[in-house]
């Protein structure tokens, strides 16, 4: 059983549309962060969010946290080619603050 | 100001041998967290560890698997034995402190190929 479920599993738009990727668990975290991965290479952290309720913006990308704290969302707006990669989110359970949880993955292709 | 360092960025083992991945952490970090990755699918925990401490080992395999963070060095995967189903990208990542309370960055990863 998956403690973080994502979806789409994948998800290939045209450049310029804009996506949502949900992250969703039963469980309560008391932070949830978003990676993106490209091929070869380890994830790179794009965000954290640590309150419910929560919305961070990187550029074209949103990021927003249940108000209980067992989901989140990454929206990306008007989606470009360099969005390309697999993105994971992964949390830390509450009262549990040894291990990070990771997501599915939801792996986005942006064609030009 | 390097970044987690894992080496070797490739391995290639025959069955039965031994594999040892390394991992140096972020300048500042006393934590490191090990990962699996296979084609496809997230990251799974392995083992969580602190400065010559084992934190948490829940995720790793009961056998043939090892890792230690010596006060000196870098910290280190031991797998012995291996098997083709050991064939995965194995990631580190560092932080300062618990993962509640600290964000943690990755390595590299080292793909380890069974033959």
């Amino acid at each position: 059983t998956q403690l973080l479920e994502q979806s789409p599993q994948f998800l290939s738009i045209q450049e310029g549309e804009n996506l949502t990727v949900y992250c969703n668990s039963s469980s309560v975290f008391s932070s949830l962060q978003w990676y993106r991965q490209e091929p070869g290479e380890g994830p790179v952290l794009l965000v954290t969010v640590v309150t419910g309720g929560e919305v961070k913006k990187l550029k074209r990308l949103t990021f927003q946290f249940g108000d209980a704290r067992k989901d989140s969302s990454l929206h990306i707006t008007a989606a470009q080619p360099g969005d390309t990669g697999l993105y994971l989110c992964a949390g830390v359970q509450v009262n549990t603050g040894n291990q990070f949880y990771f997501g599915t993955g939801t792996s986005l292709t942006v064609i030009p | 100001n390097a970044g987690v360092m894992q080496n070797p960025r490739h391995l290639v083992r025959r069955r039965g041998q031994e594999a040892r991945l390394r991992c140096s952490p972020m300048k500042g970090h006393s934590h490191v967290y090990w990962y699996r990755q296979l084609p496809e699918e997230g990251l799974k925990f392995m083992v969580y560890l602190q400065k010559e401490n084992i934190i948490d080992e829940s995720g790793m395999p009961k056998e043939r698997f090892s890792a230690e963070f010596p006060k000196e060095g870098p910290s280190i995967l031991r797998i012995q034995q291996v098997v083709r189903g050991d064939s995965a990208a194995y990631f580190c990542a560092s932080s300062r402190g618990l993962a509640d309370s600290y964000e943690q960055y990755f390595g590299p990863g080292t793909r380890l190929t069974v033959t």
